[in-house]
Formats: structure tokens, C-alpha cells, sequence
């Protein structure tokens, strides 16, 4: 099946910095990429849609300026968190959708200190 | 929300079948049945999908009722490998994907 790659699988960062974090869709073009975020213990609740060349949907109760996520092209999408804090340790998670099938990336453990 | 609805936790003898049950009461006629699985601290892992015809592939076997409310994940003979969470997932394949809580399923020696 088709490849999507995500990039860093883990980052350690300090309360107050930024992070970034890279979706490749390896063997297709992805229009359309999704963010996850999993919690300990919890099922993956999605974040917001990313649509390449505009910007991206996001689910209630996420942040935008928080979380901004850019897709420029048809095989990239990263997603940004700005001013880290502890509580957005967690889990993050993207997909690609390729006609009716989704794959997912390798996820990427953040741990803000 | 989720349209699906699974135990939480299930146990099985390695070598032995799995079956996994699954209810979506409320599934529209372009929706299809999905499942994935996620090991620990990885991203989900596509096992199969269906429409209303059973299904199988390398991996598992999906049953679904005639009447589409319900479905059941078969994997043949479960190994240590499968110990995972497994999501049942009902989707038209041209939208977001929700997740539900999903089925720890562990597989015991």
C-alpha cells in the first residue's frame, strides 16, 4: 500500500519553544492530509483537515495560531506547534487519503519540558 | 462522534481465532465498514474494509450481517503480534476518518 512518512518519530522540546512536524506522502498525491492528536490512554481525535494550497479546516476546540499547519504541495504537509507548553505533550499523528483508502504516518511522540 | 460501538477489551489464546464484533446500527447505504489497528505508539495499520459482502485478505476476515448494522473482525490465528487496539470504522472513504475508542484486543501466550 501506499507510504506516508512523518517525521521527527520523537522530539523533546522546552515549554515555550516551537516545533515542526513533516507529513510525506512517499508513492501518492495527497490533496488532502490529516491531523491527529492521541493521549495517553485515548483514541486518536482528529485535529484539522489540511488542504494543499489553502488553508486548513480545523476541529472545534483546536487552536489555529496555535497550530498551524501548512501544505504547499501535493506530497507535504507539516503541522507547527508554537509556544509549546506541557500540555501539548502528546501523540501527533497524520494521514493521507488515497481514493477510499487512508494511510497513516509513523506518528511523532512530542514531550515539551 | 463515532457511529461504531465495541467492547473495550477482549483476550485470546495465541493460535486461536479472534473475532472481534462491531456494531454500526446507523450506517448509510455508501458507507463502508473499516478497520485498523494500532500497536503501541505507532499509527494505525489498515487490515481490511467492506461494503456488505464478507470479505478476506492476508491479514484478517470481516463478516458483515445482511442487514449492515453489525460486523465481526476475524483474525484466523492470533499471534503475540496482534496484541493491539482495534478500531471499527464506518466511512464513505471521501472524508475524515473518526476514530471510536476501539477493542484492546491482547493475545496471550
Amino acid at each position: 500500500g501506499a507510504v506516508v512518512s512523518q517525521h521527527p518519530s520523537w522530539v523533546i522540546c522546552k515549554s515555550g519553544t516551537s516545533v515542526k512536524i513533516e507529513c510525506r506522502s512517499l508513492d501518492f498525491q495527497a490533496t488532502t492530509m490529516f491531523w491527529y492528536r492521541q493521549f495517553p490512554k485515548q483514541s486518536l481525535m482528529l485535529m484539522a483537515t489540511s488542504n494543499e494550497g489553502s488553508k486548513a479546516t480545523y476541529e472545534q476546540g483546536v487552536e489555529k495560531d496555535k497550530f498551524l499547519i501548512n501544505h504547499a504541495s501535493l506530497t507535504l504537509s507539516t503541522l507547527t506547534v508554537t509556544s509549546a507548553h506541557p500540555e501539548d505533550s502528546s501523540f501527533y499523528i497524520c494521514s493521507g487519503h488515497q481514493t477510499t483508502e487512508a494511510f497513516f504516518g509513523q506518528g511523532t511522540r512530542l514531550t515539551v519540558v | 462522534d463515532a457511529k461504531t460501538t465495541q467492547p473495550p477489551s477482549m483476550d485470546c489464546a495465541e493460535g486461536r481465532a479472534a473475532n472481534l464484533p462491531c456494531n454500526h446500527s446507523t450506517i448509510s447505504g455508501n458507507e463502508y465498514v473499516y478497520w485498523y489497528r494500532q500497536i503501541h505508539s505507532q499509527g494505525p495499520q489498515y487490515i481490511i474494509h467492506g461494503l456488505k459482502n464478507n470479505e478476506t485478505n492476508e491479514m484478517a476476515s470481516l463478516i458483515i450481517t445482511e442487514d449492515r448494522k453489525s460486523s465481526t473482525l476475524i483474525l484466523p490465528h492470533a499471534t503475540l503480534r496482534d496484541t493491539a487496539v482495534y478500531y471499527c470504522i464506518v466511512w464513505r472513504g471521501s472524508e475524515k476518518l473518526v476514530f471510536g475508542k476501539g477493542t484492546k484486543l491482547t493475545v496471550n501466550p
